[in-house]
């Protein structure tokens, strides 16, 4: 079965830099969520669409955006890149349209500012 | 401010034993539960969740039961197998928005 699928699955980038990461979700899955896993913490939420509408906002900073398109794809963009921001980033979705709260992930990218 | 937590960083249980996971949770507008088993370098897997209206949902190996006067729920693997060891996460819902909250993980070692 298709999972989700994140893209790059490595990224490194300098301070100040802006990244694109990339998150295409299982078919027919109408909610994609974003997190930002740091070193031995736990999945920490940042933003979720439903529908290509922003659903929930969580700990995102305003230094990060994201949208969801008409294909169901989202992009996470950050700008100003900064040391704290090194950590995994997941994406995952869910059918929450048929009631089910059921998140299937990622593998992650994992983004290293240096 | 951890709403979920998970107080065992790791546990080691022998193979063919029962392991057994605990979470507690401090927001008692939590109403949807989930459990996850990630593995090094992969994303989360999903492995089984529990509404509040319900105390126990099973799926094969893994049970999960909740007390929501205690607020807190286990997930139980029996028998636990040496495929089973991961970093194994809890998660919960608010009944308003499609926000999620993580426990800090507990690491489970199945020792053959």
């Amino acid at each position: 079965a298709a999972g989700v699928i994140q893209s790059p699955r490595h990224l490194i980038k300098e301070k100040r830099e802006t990244a694109t990461l990339k998150c295409y979700p299982i078919p027919r899955h109408d909610t994609v969520y974003w997190y930002q896993q740091g070193p031995g913490q736990d999945p920490q939420f940042l933003i979720s669409f439903y529908e290509k509408m922003q659903s929930d906002k969580g700990s995102i900073p305003d230094r990060f955006s994201a949208q969801q398109f008409s294909d169901y794809h989202s992009e996470l963009n950050m700008s100003s890149l900064e040391l704290g921001d090194s950590a995994l980033y997941f994406c995952a979705s869910s059918l929450r349209g048929r009631g089910s709260y059921e998140q299937y992930f990622g593998p992650g990218t994992r983004l290293t500012v240096t | 401010d951890q709403q979920v937590k998970q107080n065992s960083p790791s546990l080691s249980v022998q193979e063919g034993r029962i392991s057994i996971l605990n979470c507690d949770y401090t927001n008692s507008m939590f109403d949807y539960f989930l459990w996850y088993k990630k593995y090094p370098a992969e994303g989360p897997t999903f492995l089984i969740s529990i509404s509040s209206i319900k105390d126990k949902n099973e799926d094969g190996r893994f049970t999960v039961f909740l007390n929501k006067s205690a607020k807190h729920l286990s997930l139980h693997i029996v028998p636990s197998q040496p495929g089973d060891s991961a970093v194994y996460f809890c998660a919960a819902k608010r009944n308003t928005g499609n926000q999620f909250y993580f426990g800090t993980g507990t690491s489970l070692t199945v020792i053959p």
